[in-house]
């Protein structure tokens, strides 16, 4: 099993380009998190989808931001004409439908942005 | 909403314990979680808890109770691969998502 798997594991976008960063849940879980770090902080909750819904986007930008997570392929997060503020580590987690019990979130290992 | 604090930093020697305190207010409650995080990695699931009491599990053990909306991770025998952050999350009645808290970083020294 191979895990949460997140890319590119680094980007380096200038001001005003675009960044996709890349998630595929760990095989089986059909629920999906995005959560935002800036260093020396916690995680802070983006937006959580299911395959072709966004259940819940509470903690996403109004604007420039946005999610996706198609019936075939990856979760997307997407970000529009960044700015220096987006710079951040991007975790992706998955869950299991859910159910009985903990439900426990799986973490990848992250999309690090840099806006130059 | 939702209001979850815990320490910022905590340091601790070798071989010690540690016990790191995590509060919270939420208007629903389903479960509190206890992740680990190296620097530049990815947090790990730790322990949970949804009913009081005490889950132990090896050298880490957590404890809730829900009427004081407190949580605590306990660490024994620490060991030097242990310094980390470790993060305090909820999660509320509705949803599945999880929050957290702004974690404590652990140092450990020799």
């Amino acid at each position: 099993n191979a895990g949460v798997m997140q890319n590119p594991r680094h980007l380096v976008r200038r001001r005003g380009q675009e960044a996709r960063l890349r998630c595929s849940p760990m095989k089986g879980h059909s629920h999906v998190y995005w959560y935002r770090q800036l260093p020396e902080e916690g995680l802070k909750f983006m937006v959580y989808l299911q395959k072709e819904n966004i259940i819940d986007e509470s903690g996403m930008p109004k604007e420039r931001f946005s999610a996706e997570f198609p019936k075939e392929g990856p979760s997307i997060l997407r970000i529009q004409q960044v700015v220096r503020g987006d710079s951040a580590a991007y975790f992706c987690a998955s869950s299991p439908s859910l159910g009985a019990g903990a439900n426990v979130l799986t973490f990848g290992a992250g999309s690090r942005l840099t806006v130059l | 909403g939702q209001n979850i604090d815990q320490p910022t930093e905590m340091t601790a020697t070798e071989g010690a314990i540690v016990q790191i305190n995590c509060t919270y207010q939420t208007s629903g409650f389903n479960g509190l979680f206890w992740y680990q995080q190296h620097a530049g990695e990815a947090p790990t699931f730790l322990s949970y808890n949804v009913l009081d009491g005490l889950e132990e599990k090896g050298r880490f053990s957590s404890f809730l109770s829900r009427s004081k909306g407190y949580s605590y991770l306990l660490l024994k025998e620490l060991q030097m691969k242990d310094s980390a952050s470790y993060l305090c999350a909820v999660r509320k009645a509705a949803g599945n998502k999880l929050t957290f808290g702004g974690g404590t970083r652990v140092l450990v020294k020799p």
